[in-house]
C-alpha cells in the first residue's frame, strides 16, 4: 500500500531551538497538508499546497512557523524559533483530485 | 466557515453493544469521508459517500450520508475493543478531496 512517510516520528528539543519535519507524499498526490493535532483543539489545519505551490497557511503562525515544498517528493514544516506552546502531533495527508486524503503517521513533538 | 459538529464527543460501552456517532453541519458537502484513528497514528480513511442518502457498509460498521448531504451519520453494530479510537468524520466542498473540514472527533472506548 501507498503510504505519507513523515520523519521524525518523535521530537524533543528545547524552546527556542529550530524544528523540522518532513513529509513524503504518496506518488501521484498532487496536494500536500499540514495539521497539528492536540487534545484541546483536535485537528488544525496549517497549511497546504497544490502542486507544490503554497495555496494556504493561514492556519499557522507567520511569524515562527514556516512550510515548503522543494520538489514533489518533499513538504518540509519548519519552526523558528520553537515555543512550548508548539507541543504537539504534527500531520501531514497528500490527495489528488479523484483521491481522499491519505494521513501519515505523524510526528510527536514536545518543546521542553 | 464549514463548521461539522460530532457527537457525541466521548462514548465508553461494553463490548457487544450497538453505538451511533453523529456528524452535522450547515453547509452542504459534495462528498463525506470518515476516519479512525488508533493512538500514535495518522487518522486512516474508512469510507467516503457522496450521493444524498447513500448508505455504505464496512463489515459491521454501516455509513449513512443525509439526503440534503449535510449530515453524516456512522453505526456500528455489535461492538469491539478492535473498534476503540477517534471518529472523525470530514466533509469536502465543491473544490473536490482537495481540501476538507474535519469535524470534531468522537472518541469511542469498547471496554471488554
Amino acid at each position: 500500500d501507498a503510504r505519507v512517510t513523515q520523519t521524525p516520528r518523535h521530537k524533543v528539543t528545547e524552546m527556542g531551538q529550530e524544528v523540522t519535519m518532513r513529509c513524503q507524499p504518496i506518488l501521484g498526490h498532487n496536494t500536500v497538508f499540514w495539521y497539528r493535532q492536540t487534545m484541546m483543539q483536535g485537528l488544525e489545519l496549517l497549511a497546504y499546497f497544490r502542486n507544490r505551490a503554497p495555496l494556504d497557511d493561514s492556519g499557522m503562525p507567520k511569524d515562527r512557523f514556516s512550510a515548503e515544498m522543494p520538489d514533489a517528493t518533499l513538504a518540509t514544516l519548519k519552526i523558528q524559533p520553537s515555543e512550548p506552546r508548539d507541543s504537539a502531533v504534527y500531520f501531514c495527508a497528500s490527495a489528488s483530485v479523484a483521491q481522499p486524503q491519505h494521513f501519515g503517521d505523524g510526528t510527536r513533538l514536545s518543546i521542553l | 466557515t464549514q463548521l461539522l459538529e460530532q457527537s457525541p464527543q466521548f462514548l465508553s460501552i461494553q463490548e457487544g453493544e450497538n453505538l451511533t456517532v453523529y456528524c452535522n453541519s450547515s453547509s452542504v458537502f459534495s462528498s463525506l469521508q470518515w476516519y479512525r484513528q488508533e493512538p500514535g497514528e495518522g487518522p486512516v480513511l474508512l469510507v467516503t459517500v457522496v450521493t444524498g442518502g447513500e448508505v455504505k457498509k464496512l463489515k459491521r460498521l454501516t455509513f449513512q450520508f443525509g439526503d440534503a448531504r449535510k449530515d453524516s451519520s456512522l453505526h456500528i453494530t455489535a461492538a469491539q475493543p478492535g473498534d476503540t479510537g477517534l471518529y472523525l468524520c470530514a466533509g469536502a466542498g465543491s473544490g473536490g478531496y482537495q481540501k476538507v473540514t474535519f469535524g470534531t472527533g468522537t472518541k469511542l472506548q469498547v471496554i471488554p
